[in-house]
């Protein structure tokens, strides 16, 4: 199936500082999906991207998925501490739409010191 | 809206036994999925419903995995008989299939144990 490769895994940061992590696939995709997992819950949809090359923000967040449609960056500019938790990429299944099931990549960990 | 809805948060069962996890989707949502994370594996799709009907099975491990989805309020992930390896945190997802959106939202998940 396809395959996600997130990086980085974990990421130790100052807060205040931003933060920058990527998803890349071998396969072209036409939705690329960013998620945000607090402990003890399930996975909240941050930025949904539909188009090679777009960029949106939400907030202090910022995507891009990238003109080769093989990858996606989520930009978290100031960071505080309530964005600790684990930032997902994920792509929707064959039919690239919601009726399929999300593929997920492995995670990136967020962790911010005082 | 209360959201996706998970029974039960937390099951601790011993190898061997039935374990049988609930999911109430939100309402008027007309596709359902059931998703399972593992430190090892990650976040994996087990199944998913579209208006009640199941449309891939591919991502269930065995034949000890079934799930149901008998009405458009409710659906059930068993598993029988259980194992340690299945302990993990599953996740019950739906969504809205109405052409200008499709997000999933997820239940809080319950977190299973097999000793």
């Amino acid at each position: 199936g396809q395959q996600l490769n997130q990086s980085p895994q974990s990421m130790f940061i100052q807060e205040g500082e931003d933060v920058s992590m990527n998803c890349t696939s071998s396969s072209i995709f036409n939705t690329w999906l960013w998620y945000k997992q607090d402990p003890g819950e399930g996975p909240v949809l941050l930025i949904a991207l539909y188009k090679a090359g777009e960029l949106t923000s939400n907030g202090r967040l910022t995507a891009q998925f990238g003109i080769t449609r093989k990858d996606s960056f989520l930009n978290i500019s100031a960071s505080i501490p309530s964005d600790v938790g684990i930032y997902f990429c994920a792509v929707p299944g064959a039919s690239g739409g919601g009726a399929d099931g999300l593929t997920f990549g492995k995670g990136t960990h967020l962790i911010i010191q005082p | 809206d209360a959201g996706v809805i998970q029974s039960p948060r937390h099951e601790v069962t011993e190898m061997g036994q039935e374990v049988t996890l609930r999911c109430k989707p939100i309402s008027g949502h007309n596709s359902l999925f059931w998703y399972r994370q593992t430190m090892m594996r990650g976040l994996e799709l087990l199944i998913y419903f579209n208006n009640n009907v199941p449309i891939d099975d591919s991502g269930m491990p065995e034949d000890r995995f079934s799930a149901k989805m008998p009405n458009a309020s409710f659906s059930t992930l068993k598993i029988q008989p259980s194992e340690p390896r299945d302990s993990a945190v599953y996740f019950c997802a739906s969504s809205l299939l109405d052409g200008i959106t499709d997000t999933q939202y997820f239940g809080p998940g319950t977190r299973l144990t097999v000793l």
